[in-house]
């Protein structure tokens, strides 16, 4: 099946530092998207992409489909102490089926 | 505000009970999912549907499984509950066509089996 490989587990970053995480894929997808979850809530739309090369930004998120089609990464800059949580990448492959990363949980320090 | 609604936040059952995660989403959406949310291991599909009484094996469908008698309503069901399926469980819906793979989730509900 397909494997989705999402970096780093976590990260505990002091508030104003820049965040980047990725995804790679063992497989070519066609769809790739990012999601936050909040502690103790389900998981949120951030942005998603259906190109290769496609950047696309949301407030302060900014995310890449790679030029591969196999990874995907997500910035955060000047980050703020909401911004904690747990980043899941998830893909779309060509049998259709959505895999999800394991995802990264950040703690940001006030 | 759309939304997915799951029941039970929290639910404590003991070994052998039978359980029902009930969902119910408000935006007519044809596709519906269940996921278990496990610390290390990041969400795993159980089973999804696609249509009013129709369902689908997901990675991991061993010990679950579902009903969906109505188009706004999927249930998980865990015929006799054991320990190693406490976990966090999510519903989420998602639109036919384009909007297919993206997903609107509940807050979840968290079980723990005795």
């Amino acid at each position: 099946g397909q494997q989705l490989n999402q970096s780093p587990q976590s990260m505990f970053i002091q508030e104003g530092e820049d965040v980047s995480m990725n995804c790679t894929s063992s497989s070519i997808f066609n769809t790739w998207l990012w999601y936050k979850q909040d502690p103790g809530e389900g998981p949120v739309l951030l942005i998603a992409l259906y190109k290769a090369g496609e950047l696309t930004s949301n407030g302060r998120l900014t995310a890449q489909f790679g030029i591969t089609r196999k990874d995907s990464f997500l910035n955060i800059s000047a980050s703020i102490p909401s911004d904690v949580g747990i980043y899941f990448c998830a893909g779309r492959g060509s049998n259709y089926k959505l895999t999800f990363g394991k995802g990264t949980l950040l703690t940001v320090n006030p | 505000d759309v939304k997915v609604t799951q029941s039970s936040r929290y639910l404590v059952k003991r070994t052998g009970e039978k359980v029902f995660l009930e969902c119910v989403q408000d935006m007519d959406h044809e596709n519906m999912f269940w996921y278990r949310q496990d610390p290390g291991l990041g969400l795993r599909l159980i089973y999804f549907s696609y249509d009013v009484k129709m369902k689908e094996k997901g990675d991991i469908p061993e010990g679950y499984s579902v009903s969906r008698e109505k188009k706004e309503r999927f249930s998980l069901i865990l015929e006799s509950a054991s320990t190693n399926q406490t976990s966090m469980y999510l519903c989420a819906s998602s639109p036919q066509g384009a909007g297919a793979n993206v997903l609107t989730f509940g807050a979840g509900s968290r079980l723990t089996v005795l």
